[in-house]
């Protein structure tokens, strides 16, 4: 595998049930992201960890849970989510620090999430 | 938060037509990315500029970072349908190197 991957890349559930998406990155980034994409709204930043400690939580409400268990690995943990929640969910990863450094960022394919 | 205006939010033209794309903030970016993103897919970095005035050549597609850093421009000279996609720009603020600022996007269509 190379780049950044996630799965599930569909995933339909319901709003009582409880599941996790997963990202990995092969690229020996320190840091990774999870953003939200809705139709006609920009990328939203919901979390982001660097050298595996979460360092910004954009007020995303507590059904959404993430976990960082090393610099490879990303999950988001989701329960009693709404139909407004229904999105694409991309993981992201990136190089943090250095003199050049300007967060560029390398994105996986994303999870399409239904809630109903 | 800065706010990034593209526009426009979609274009749909003929194989061969030139087109550009803007970006536009009120506020001051260190550097500034343009990704572009295919349906199914996760957006991938196309560009990357960080100098004002700055002008980055990518095949058929020209970039442009303002002289004050606040505005950007992707141009494409002869599309292709291979160039359909969402495309869109991202600032970095000096201050905050691991936060990206995403416009809404322009969803070209390139028409064979």
């Amino acid at each position: 595998e190379t780049g950044v991957t996630q799965t599930p890349r569909h995933l339909v559930m319901g709003m009582t049930n409880k599941k996790s998406l997963k990202c990995e990155q092969h690229l020996g980034h320190n840091a990774m992201y999870w953003y939200k994409q809705s139709a006609k709204k920009p990328l939203e930043l919901m979390f982001v960890y660097s050298l595996e400690e979460r360092v910004e939580n954009n007020s995303v409400p507590s059904r959404f849970s993430p976990e960082c268990p090393n610099s490879s690995h990303l999950f988001l943990h989701l329960h009693t989510l709404q139909p407004e929640d229904s999105a694409l969910y991309l993981c992201a990863s990136s190089q943090d620090g250095g003199p050049a450094n300007y967060n560029e960022q390398f994105f996986g394919p994303g999870t399409r999430l239904t809630v109903l | 938060t800065q706010l990034l205006e593209q526009s426009p939010q979609f274009l749909s033209i003929q194989e061969g037509e030139n087109l550009t794309v803007y970006c536009n903030s009120s506020s001051v970016f260190s550097s500034l990315q343009w990704y572009r993103q295919e349906p199914g897919e996760g957006p991938v970095l196309l560009v990357t500029v960080v100098t004002g005035g700055e002008v980055k050549k990518l095949k058929r597609l020209t970039f442009q970072f303002g002289d004050a850093r606040k505005d950007s421009s992707l141009h494409i000279t002869a599309a292709q349908p291979g160039d359909t996609g969402l495309y869109l720009c991202a600032g970095a603020e000096e201050t905050s190197g691991s936060r990206l600022t995403f416009g809404e996007g322009t969803q070209l269509t390139v028409n064979p």
